[in-house]
C-alpha cells in the first residue's frame, strides 16, 4: 500500500485566484492521477501524471486552467487556476501499482471552495 | 465506451445481516482488472477488493466477497456480517490496459447505511 499526503486539506479561495494542490507519496511510483468529486458523487478524472511524460487531460479538461508538474516519482502538484464557484470540489490525488495488480491509493483530498 | 453502472445510489441493512451492491460494467475488452472501493464519512478512498478478469475464481477479503459474472459483465459485492464501521459510498471501478493507456473508470456509487 501506499501512504499520501495532500496539502491543503482544504482552501476558501476568491474567484479570480490560482491554488496550487501538492500530493506526496511515501514510495517511488509512476502512476499518478488527478480527480475531482462533487461531495456524495462520483470521481472525475482530470488528468494522469505519469513522471518522465506529460500529463495527459481527459475531455473538458485543459492545461491552462489545471497545469500538472510531477517533478519526481514522489511529487505532483496541480494547480486551480483563475478559479470560479464552479471550480469548488474536492481534488484528489491516487497513484497505482502495475506490479501489484494495478491497485490504486487515495490521498485524503482538498476541499476547495470559491466564493 | 467504458461505461460502470451502480444502480442502487442507496442501500441500508442491519447490523449482523448481509447485503449485496450492485455493479455492471460495458466493456469490448477481455483483459481487465475491477475493483470495490470504500469511502467513509471522512473522505479516503480505500480499497476493498479487487478481481481480476482472467481469474474465474471470485475475490474474497475477510467479510467482503465478490461474485464476478464475465460473460454477464457483472460485479457485485457481497458484505456479511455487516457493522457500524462499513456505512461508506461505495464506489465500483474498472481498469483496463488498452492500447497503453491505464484509464480507471468509476460507478457513481452506493450509499450504505449499516443500522444499529
Amino acid at each position: 500500500s501506499a501512504v499520501i499526503s495532500q496539502k491543503p486539506s482544504r482552501d476558501i479561495c476568491q474567484r479570480g485566484t490560482s491554488l496550487t494542490i501538492q500530493c506526496q507519496v511515501d514510495s517511488q511510483v509512476t502512476m499518478m492521477f488527478w480527480y475531482r468529486q462533487q461531495p456524495g458523487q462520483s470521481l472525475t478524472l482530470i488528468a494522469t501524471a505519469n513522471q518522465g511524460s506529460e500529463a495527459t487531460y481527459e475531455s473538458g479538461f485543459v492545461i491552462d486552467k489545471f497545469p500538472i508538474s510531477r517533478p519526481n516519482l514522489t511529487f505532483s502538484t496541480l494547480t486551480v487556476s483563475n478559479m470560479s464557484p464552479e471550480d469548488s470540489s474536492i481534488y484528489l490525488c491516487s497513484v497505482a501499482y502495475p506490479g501489484n495488480r494495478y491497485e490504486q491509493y487515495f490521498g485524503p483530498g482538498t476541499r476547495l471552495t470559491v466564493t | 465506451a467504458q461505461t460502470v453502472t451502480q444502480s442502487q445510489p442507496e442501500m441500508s441493512v442491519q447490523e449482523a445481516e448481509t447485503v449485496t451492491l450492485s455493479c455492471t460494467y460495458d466493456t469490448s475488452e477481455n483483459n481487465y482488472y475491477l475493483f470495490w472501493y470504500k469511502q467513509p464519512p471522512s473522505r479516503q478512498m480505500i480499497l476493498v477488493i479487487r478481481q481480476e478478469a482472467y481469474k474465474q475464481q471470485n475475490a474474497t477479503e475477510n467479510r467482503f466477497s465478490v461474485n464476478f459474472q464475465k460473460a454477464a459483465k457483472s460485479f457485485s459485492l457481497k458484505i456479511s456480517d455487516s457493522q457500524l464501521g462499513d456505512t461508506a459510498m461505495y464506489f465500483c471501478a474498472f481498469m483496463n490496459r488498452a492500447s497503453g493507456t491505464y484509464k480507471y473508470i468509476f460507478g457513481t456509487g452506493t450509499r450504505l447505511k449499516v443500522l444499529a
